[in-house]
């Protein structure tokens, strides 16, 4: 059973750029959450999708945006890119109801630089 | 002030050490508590959760959660080189699949 996966592995990019990092959730899965974790911090939430539609958002730019897709995979874009967005994010996911304790499973990242 | 405060250390202990590991929150609205685990270039991976206050052991590794003072422990006995990682403690409201709030993470090394 393939854990959640994310691509790309790395990712370079220089400022005002645009970016897309995929994920895929476990499967069984149909809630998918996005984090960004800087150097030396814990992971922050950026947003949550389910059922295709943002559920929940973190205290994060419009400029992140993100998309779920018919299949529970997701996508998250950041536009105009700065030097601040250099970090690891991570894509965990979920069941969205049910259960008493529903664990969040996450991907290995993506890890972004902005130059 | 951060809703979760964790100690970064970094924490360097001998082989077969009692390491114990914290956090303190400020939002008394946290039912759900969690310790994840990190390895060097991976994702976390959860190693124990509690809902609300109390104790849950699970092999050497010992949650514990007072609501009352807002703080939460982690604690490995006989701890391995294996456990060497970074530890994140992180909170979520009212559903356990929603929005996870972490603390800064506290680096573990275990020295053989």
């Amino acid at each position: 059973d393939a854990g959640v996966t994310q691509s790309p592995t790395h990712l370079i990019k220089t400022r005002g750029q645009q970016v897309t990092l995929r994920c895929s959730p476990k499967s069984g899965h149909d809630t998918v959450s996005w984090y960004q974790q800087a150097l030396g911090q814990g992971p922050q939430f950026i947003f949550q999708y389910y059922e295709e539609e943002e559920r929940q958002r973190g205290n994060f730019p419009d400029r992140f945006s993100g998309h779920q897709f018919p299949n529970y995979s997701s996508e998250l874009n950041v536009n105009a890119l700065w030097l601040g967005d250099s970090a690891l994010y991570l894509c965990a996911s979920s069941l969205g109801a049910g259960g008493i304790y529903n664990e969040q499973f996450f991907g290995p990242g993506t890890r972004l630089t902005v130059l | 002030q951060k809703e979760v405060e964790q100690d970064p250390g970094p924490l360097s202990v001998p082989e077969g050490a009692i390491v114990s590991l914290n956090c303190t929150y400020s939002n008394s609205a946290f039912q759900y508590f969690m310790w994840y685990r990190q390895y060097s270039r991976k994702g976390p991976e959860l190693l124990m959760y509690t809902y609300s206050s109390g104790n849950k052991e699970d092999g050497r590794f010992t949650a514990q959660v007072d609501k009352s003072s807002k703080y939460i422990s982690l604690f490995i006995r006989d701890s391995q080189p294996s456990d060497s990682a970074t530890y994140l403690c992180a909170m979520s409201y009212g559903t356990s699949y929603g929005k996870l709030t972490f603390g800064q993470g506290t680096i573990l090394t275990v020295h053989p």
